[in-house]
């Protein structure tokens, strides 16, 4: 059973470019959360998705960020307009109810 | 609104002592998880307590409950440096996502 797949795991992008993260939860787990962790800080909750459906966006920015989690294929975390202070490991964590959480190996978002 | 706080945030250990890390939350939280971080790494799943008075351990590790204290800790035995790494504490209500503390970061020097 292959874990979380997250990709890239290395995303460089210019200001104002547009990032998609994709996340792949572990077979059997419906629920997804992704999350945002800056250099030497805690992870930052910021939005938690059920197949086809947004449980709780209260962590996410109101403007160009977006997140989506369909009946087919990966949940993306897409992030429109990017800027510097976007520049961070992004985790996606998945688990089959909302019980225990398994993460992925994340995607580490540059942009210059 | 759940918040988690961990104390101390850096702590700097020697080799073959005991040591505590501490966990509070502010609300009722259905379950307590305890997270390892490794530099650069995702985090790997150490604990997730239950209930009242609940004790798990796992070799070095010990994690324990106090659900009327709202508080958890994580009690590091003879530490050895194969434990240096961040470790994170998380409480979530029924249905939402799990919220996570800063994070204590050990460093075991000899």
């Amino acid at each position: 059973n292959a874990g979380v797949m997250q990709n890239p795991r290395h995303l460089v992008r210019r200001r104002g470019q547009e990032a998609r993260l994709r996340c792949s939860p572990m077979k059997g787990h419906s629920h997804v959360y992704w999350y945002r962790q800056l250099p030497e800080e805690g992870l930052k909750f910021m939005v938690y998705l059920q197949k086809e459906n947004i449980i709780d966006e209260s962590g996410m920015p109101k403007e160009r960020f977006s997140a989506e989690f369909p009946k087919e294929g990966p949940s993306i975390l897409r992030i429109q307009q990017v800027v510097r202070g976007d520049s961070a490991a992004y985790f996606c964590a998945s688990s089959p109810m909302n019980t225990e959480a398994f993460f992925g190996q994340g995607t580490r978002l540059t942009v210059v | 609104e759940l918040k988690v706080e961990q104390n101390p945030l850096f702590l700097s250990m020697q080799e073959g002592k005991n040591y505590t890390i501490y966990c509070n939350y502010s609300t009722t939280s259905d379950r307590l998880y305890w997270y390892r971080q490794d530099p650069g790494k995702s985090l790997e799943s150490l604990f997730v307590l239950l209930s009242n008075g609940a004790v798990k351990q796992e070799g070095r590790l010990m994690a324990s409950l106090d659900t009327k204290a709202r508080l958890s800790t994580l009690h590091i035995t003879a530490a050895v440096h194969d434990l240096s790494a961040t470790y994170f504490c998380a409480g979530n209500q029924a249905g939402t996502a799990l919220i996570f503390g800063k994070g204590t970061t050990l460093s075991v020097s000899s």
